[in-house]
């Protein structure tokens, strides 16, 4: 079965600084990975996803991932937080039931002026 | 381009009331989701539609009902609504085919019940 971890609920930065929210996963068969945002009151958009290939994988607003497959992982980096990146963050994985997404319990990331 | 489209917005009832939450896509999605995500849970699969005419379980079924009524709607029904249902509910589509897990979100509803 399929299942996502996401280290840390919560993650504050100072606007400028480096963003890093951790994701590991597990899954028995090659994964399609996603990073989706939802700013408050909103619904979820997809921000990069992994599928095959290149496994740096680069995302609206400056965000990227990189696939791990010796790690497990795939984090999601942002080189300079700015102040309308507040919002919370969540990784999936697919391979659930009829093409669904498994989701971790999401990371709310803060940006400090 | 109106995606999908949930309604109501926000919903308050009373322990017991019914009321059924709608969504519809315009996409011409073949498969179709309802979510609930609640502080520190992240979003849990309740129900899905592979295609119209089909419905199976989630993760958390228990208390809900749905009806793919044709390929654009896809509705869930609280027959008698718990204090434990209050949650911010999402619907999804995804276009058929492999390779296209992406999922499109509604807005959500949010709703309390007290």
């Amino acid at each position: 079965a399929q299942s996502v971890t996401q280290l840390g609920s919560h993650v504050s930065v100072s606007e400028g600084a480096l963003v890093l929210l951790r994701c590991n996963y597990s899954s028995s068969v090659p994964p399609y990975l996603f990073w989706y945002v939802q700013y408050p009151n909103q619904g979820l958009q997809l921000l990069l996803k992994y599928t095959t290939g290149a496994t740096l994988v680069k995302g609206i607003n400056g965000f990227e991932a990189e696939f791990k497959k010796s790690e497990t992982s795939f984090h999601l980096t942002k080189p300079s937080a700015h102040m309308s990146d507040a919002a919370e963050y969540f990784c999936a994985v697919s391979g659930g039931s009829q093409g669904n997404l498994i989701f971790g319990k999401g990371t709310k990331l803060s940006v400090k002026p | 381009n109106a995606g999908v489209t949930q309604t109501p917005k926000f919903q308050v009832l009373k322990t017991g009331q019914s009321m059924t939450l709608q969504c519809a896509q315009d996409m011409n999605h073949n498969s179709m989701y309802w979510y609930r995500q609640d502080p520190g849970m992240g979003l849990r699969l309740i129900y899905y539609s592979a295609s119209e005419g089909t419905t199976d379980k989630g993760e958390v079924p228990n208390g809900y009902n749905v009806s793919r009524l044709n390929k654009r709607e896809f509705s869930l029904r609280l027959e008698s609504a718990a204090p434990s249902q209050t949650s911010v509910y999402f619907c999804a589509s995804r276009k058929p085919g492999q390779g296209t897990e992406k999922l499109f979100f509604g807005s959500g509803t949010q709703l309390s019940v007290l």
